[in-house]
């Protein structure tokens, strides 16, 4: 069965500076994708950003970034220049390639707060 | 604007009052879901649909029905709420997962807030 594991459920940064979270995950799959959700205030779900595992580049949007280890099986989301805005709940996804299910498996979240 | 809609937004209720969530999607997607967020727990799957009439359990089924009537509505239903029950749901849809087309990212409505007493 495949897992995803974040072990900082809380973590803290000064606005401006570079935060990382941290996210591994457990499969015998070959195919699959990773995802960063942001769980802000709202409580709304919104997409951060996406990995397909059979790409080696990083996945890169805006100030935030990904370092996707495949054979460490770990998925690092990497947020530059911090702002306000960025405090939220952060979860890790996995969804596998071959899902007819259509099932994403989340890990337990990670609380970012942005220090003014 | 392209949404999913979930019904009520907060609830309380008492045990055994039977209850539904509603969810409404209008970007014509095939596949909708249910989820529930609990603390330390992250999201787990309650229940999914492919499309219309086609409707399987996910990880954490007990408790609850769903149904798929129509393609944009994906209602959850609580025939007899228990307080192990309270939680945070999310709705979620996504184009299909049975193209080729699998992005893998879904759609989530704001969730709702519920309540068992």
């Amino acid at each position: 069965a495949q897992t995803v594991t974040q072990s900082q459920p809380e973590m803290s940064v000064q606005e401006a500076e570079t935060v990382t979270l941290s996210c591994t995950y457990d499969t015998s799959e070959n195919n699959y994708y990773l995802f960063w959700y942001k769980q802000p205030p709202s409580r709304q779900m919104i997409l951060v950003i996406r990995q397909e595992a059979y790409k080696q580049q990083n996945a890169t949007e805006n100030r935030f970034s990904v370092n996707f280890q495949k054979a460490a099986k770990s998925f690092s989301l990497k947020i530059s220049d911090s702002q306000l805005g960025d405090t939220a709940m952060y979860f890790c996804a996995f969804m596998t390639g071959s899902s007819n299910t259509g099932k994403l498996i989340f890990g337990q979240g990670t609380t970012l707060q942005v220090k003014p | 604007e392209a949404q999913v809609t979930q019904n009520p937004r907060y609830l309380i209720t008492v045990t055994g009052k039977k209850l539904t969530v509603t969810c409404s999607q209008n970007m014509n997607h095939e596949y909708m879901s249910w989820y529930r967020q609990d603390p330390g727990l992250g999201l787990r799957q309650i229940y999914y649909s492919m499309n219309v009439e086609v409707t399987d359990k996910g990880d954490v089924p007990e408790g609850y029905k769903v149904s798929r009537k129509e393609k944009r509505n994906f209602p959850l239903i609580l025939e007899s709420p228990s307080p192990n029950q309270t939680s945070l749901y999310f709705c979620a849809s996504t184009l299909s997962y049975m193209r080729r087309v699998n992005t893998g990212e879904l759609f989530f409505g704001e969730g709702s807030r519920l309540t068992v007493l």
